[in-house]
Formats: structure tokens, C-alpha cells, sequence
């Protein structure tokens, strides 16, 4: 089956830099995607890596080392609308995509 | 483009009742995916529907079942509710361009089986 491994809480103040780590094991893969969500609202699409490297939009960066099935996303200037859960993602072989549990970053001033 | 819609957005419910929930995918978008969303359980897979027909299946019983129109449209049924399937049911549609394709979700129907 798969699995993916992520911090559960992540806490740091406006301006700084937030690191959120997913490891994953899959049957097969196609890709580490990673999605915010905001209390009560509906999971958005952040970003997606195929290859190893970084890719970056705007403030938001995501890494992939496909040898070590490991990924992160790197959340730079951090703002107080940044708050929210960061899920990491993978498809496998049967196409299934399967998500991490879920990182609760939480802002403060 | 109108987003991903779902309806309703809040149902509550009795042990053992079922449950239809609707998911309208955004225009031309053929593919649609369901997930159950608990606390501290992130995003579960239940299903997939592309073209009418089911691709894929998560680890769920029997008794969640779905299915998908020609339009695209589609519904999810729980039946013999248990206290247990209280959740968010989040719907996400995707065009299928290939294992890169971005999932789009809908707001969620949050479900309180009592």
C-alpha cells in the first residue's frame, strides 16, 4: 500500500521560513503534489514535482529526491494568510492518489 | 469557469439511515474523485469515476458506494450509516490530461451521522 509521512504541526512567526517534510513509500509513482487548506474551505493545488529538483512559484517552493522518496515544501515570508493545513500527495501505479495526514502551520505575529 | 459544486453542504443523520451526496465537476472536466476527510486522518480515497465508469477503489466497504453520469455529474451513497462515516466528503474533478493532472475540489459535505 502506500504511505506518506509528514509533521503534524509546524509553528513560526510572520517573516520566517517553514520547511514541511513528506517521505512516502508507494507502489509506483507519478509525482509529489502538494495542497493548502484553509479552515473550512476545500483543499487547493500548491505545486507539483515529477523530477528531482526545486520548483518554485512566488513565495512557495517544493523539492523532490525521487532516490530517497522524499519531498518538501518550503514556505518563505511566511504571512498570516499562510495559516492552514499543507497536505503532500503521490499517485501511484493504479493511479490512486493517496495524501499525507497533514501539516496544521500556524502563523503567529 | 464555475468551480466544483457539491450538495448539500451539511447533512445530519440517524444510525442505519443512507445518504446521497451530488458533485457537479467543473465544465469538461471528465474524471471525479471522492475522499473522506476526518481529523488528524487527512484526505481518505474512496473512489474514482472517469467516463461512467468506476477506475479505481479505495479501502472502503461495501457500503460506500457511487457513480457517474454522462454529464459528469456524480453521487456518492453511504448506506447503513454508522456513527463512524461522520466527515467531510470532499469531491475533487480533474480534465485526466495525464498523472500530472491538477484535482480540483468542491467546498465538502460535511455529514453528522448521530
Amino acid at each position: 500500500g502506500q504511505s506518506l509521512e509528514q509533521p503534524s504541526e509546524v509553528t513560526a512567526v510572520e517573516g520566517a521560513i517553514v520547511q514541511i517534510n513528506c517521505t512516502y513509500q508507494t507502489s509506483g509513482f507519478y509525482g509529489l503534489s502538494w495542497y493548502q487548506q484553509h479552515d473550512g474551505g476545500a483543499p487547493t493545488f500548491l505545486s507539483y514535482n515529477a523530477l528531482d529538483g526545486l520548483e518554485e512559484t512566488g513565495r512557495f517552493s517544493s523539492f523532490l529526491s525521487r532516490s530517497d522518496s522524499y519531498g518538501y515544501l518550503l514556505l518563505q515570508e511566511l504571512q498570516m494568510k499562510d495559516s492552514a493545513s499543507y497536505f503532500c500527495a503521490v499517485r501511484d501505479n493504479d493511479y490512486k492518489l493517496s495524501f499525507g495526514a497533514g501539516t496544521t502551520v500556524t502563523v503567529r505575529a | 469557469k464555475a468551480g466544483v459544486t457539491q450538495t448539500p453542504r451539511y447533512l445530519i443523520k440517524t444510525r442505519g439511515q443512507q445518504v446521497t451526496l451530488s458533485c457537479s465537476p467543473i465544465s469538461g472536466h471528465r474524471s471525479v474523485s471522492w475522499y473522506q476527510q476526518t481529523p488528524g486522518q487527512g484526505l481518505q480515497f474512496l473512489f474514482e469515476y472517469f467516463s461512467e465508469t468506476q477506475r479505481n477503489k479505495g479501502n472502503f466497504p461495501g457500503r460506500f458506494s457511487g457513480r457517474q453520469f454522462s454529464n459528469s455529474r456524480s453521487e456518492m451513497n453511504v448506506s447503513t450509516l454508522e456513527l463512524g462515516d461522520s466527515a467531510l466528503y470532499l469531491c475533487a474533478s480533474s480534465f485526466d490530461s495525464g498523472s500530472t493532472d491538477t484535482q480540483y475540489f468542491g467546498p465538502g459535505t460535511r455529514l453528522t451521522v448521530l
